[in-house]
């Protein structure tokens, strides 16, 4: 069946570095959705890319949504202890009122 | 913040008891989902509803039933609670093709 691969699981930052995570898809997808949880929170929604190469900016996150619209990232410059948490990403599934979600990277910042 | 509410919030029960938890909107939403989430993991499709009287099992079904006679209301029932049952239970709604809202989740313990 569909499948949304995310990677790393885990991604250990000092205060100031970068942050990456990356999300492939099995099928080709109209649109790729972002959301972030907080420990103990629940997901909410950062952004939809829907455009192939489509790249947008939310002051320090940049989306991209890749050429054949099987790919996706989050990129975070220079993070800061607000940025920590689980970031998805989902894409829509056969149904599309379905979501196919990605296991998740959970930013960590080293103390 | 979207209008999306869930109760209880926290539930300690014994193994075998019968629980309903809550999940209301005040959106007019009408797709409407159950996810089960361990702590900061992969978020698994419990049973989803595209309106009044349409209700379908998602992935993982997990024993669980739903009903949909209200649009703003969605609640899940586990007919006999088992330790594995233990998870956090997060109640979501959308419209069309936007982004999925979340509410704050009900944390079950069974014991």
């Amino acid at each position: 069946g569909q499948q949304v691969m995310q990677i790393p699981q885990y991604q250990h930052v000092q205060e100031g570095e970068d942050f990456t995570t990356y999300c492939n898809s099995s099928t080709t997808l109209s649109n790729i959705q972002w959301y972030k949880q907080r420990p103990g929170g629940h997901p909410v929604f950062l952004i939809q890319l829907v455009k192939s190469g489509e790249v947008k900016k939310q002051k320090r996150l940049t989306f991209q949504f890749g050429e054949a619209k099987k790919n996706s990232s989050l990129h975070i410059t220079a993070t800061q202890t607000t940025d920590v948490g689980t970031y998805f990403c989902a894409g829509p599934g056969q149904s599309n009122y379905q979501l196919i979600w990605g296991a998740g990277t959970k930013l960590i910042i080293k103390p | 913040e979207a209008d999306i509410y869930q109760t209880p919030r926290y539930l300690v029960i014994g193994t075998g008891k019968k629980i309903t938890l809550e999940c209301s909107q005040t959106m007019g939403h009408d797709k409407m989902y159950w996810y089960q989430q361990d702590p900061g993991m992969e978020l698994h499709l419990i049973h989803y509803s595209y309106g009044v009287n349409s209700t379908e099992k998602g992935d993982l079904s997990s024993e669980s039933t739903v009903s949909r006679i209200r649009t703003e209301h969605f609640p899940l029932t586990l007919e006999s609670a088992r330790p594995s049952h233990t998870s956090q239970y997060l109640c979501a709604s959308k419209r069309e093709s936007y982004e999925q809202y979340f509410g704050p989740g009900t944390r079950l313990t069974v014991t």
